[in-house]
């Protein structure tokens, strides 16, 4: 079973700076999606940004980018001017590949990183 | 296109007492999933089904039923809640086509459960 791990339960960062959270996870797979999700206060989760594991490519989604280490099993999302927009629980997951036919059994998540953006 | 919808937002329950919690989606998407998060947790998968008629068990389905009979809805049911059932309870959909955006998780706003 594939685990995903974010070690830092709490960030903070100054508005208009850069912050990077952390997240590791654990498979056997060679072929596999990673994603981060933004949970507002609102609860709704929100798709921040998605990386496709055979890509060498670190996706980019405006200010989010990520730094996608397959070797080292490594994913980290860089948030670029922060703003106070950006404040909530930040979930990485780990997702099978579809082309390998797997991935029907959903998502598996870390347990959040909460960021607080200062002002 | 309202995308995931959830009812309701909020409930309490009595131990012991049923409830169904309502999922639709108007994506025409095959797979629908549910979750539940507890504080301070991410979120951990109950069902989750690939087309209408077929579900299967995700990680922690003790305690819950569903039924798949159209591609659009996927309720979930609490038989007899119990305390341990208290959480925020998610519900997701995803066209789950190979490559592109396809696997994807679309996810409705959240109904938060409490068992007293």
């Amino acid at each position: 079973a594939q685990t995903v791990t974010q070690s830092q339960p709490e960030m903070s960062v100054q508005e208009a700076e850069t912050v990077t959270l952390s997240c590791t996870y654990d498979t056997s797979e060679s072929d596999y999606y990673l994603f981060w999700y933004k949970q507002p206060p609102s609860r709704q989760m929100i798709l921040v940004i998605r990386q496709e594991a055979y890509k060498q490519q670190n996706a980019t989604e405006n200010r989010f980018s990520v730094n996608f280490q397959k070797a080292a099993k490594s994913f980290s999302l860089k948030i670029s001017d922060s703003q106070l927009g950006d404040a909530a629980m930040y979930f990485c997951a780990y997702s099978s590949s579809t082309y390998s036919g797997g991935g029907a059994d959903g998502l598996t998540f870390g347990k959040g990183t909460h960021l607080i953006i200062q002002p | 296109n309202a995308g995931v919808t959830q009812t309701p937002k909020f409930r309490i329950l009595k131990i012991g007492q049923s409830m169904t919690l309502q999922c639709a989606q108007d994506m025409n998407h095959n797979y629908m999933y549910w979750y539940r998060q507890d504080p301070g947790m991410g979120l951990k998968l109950i069902y989750y089904s690939v087309g209408a008629g077929i579900t299967d068990k995700g990680e922690v389905p003790n305690g819950y039923n569903v039924s798949r009979s159209t591609t659009e809805d996927f309720p979930l049911r609490l038989e007899l809640a119990a305390p341990s059932q208290t959480s925020v309870y998610f519900c997701a959909s995803s066209p789950r086509l190979a490559g592109g955006q396809g696997d994807t998780q679309y996810f409705g706003p959240g109904t938060r459960l409490t068992v007293l």
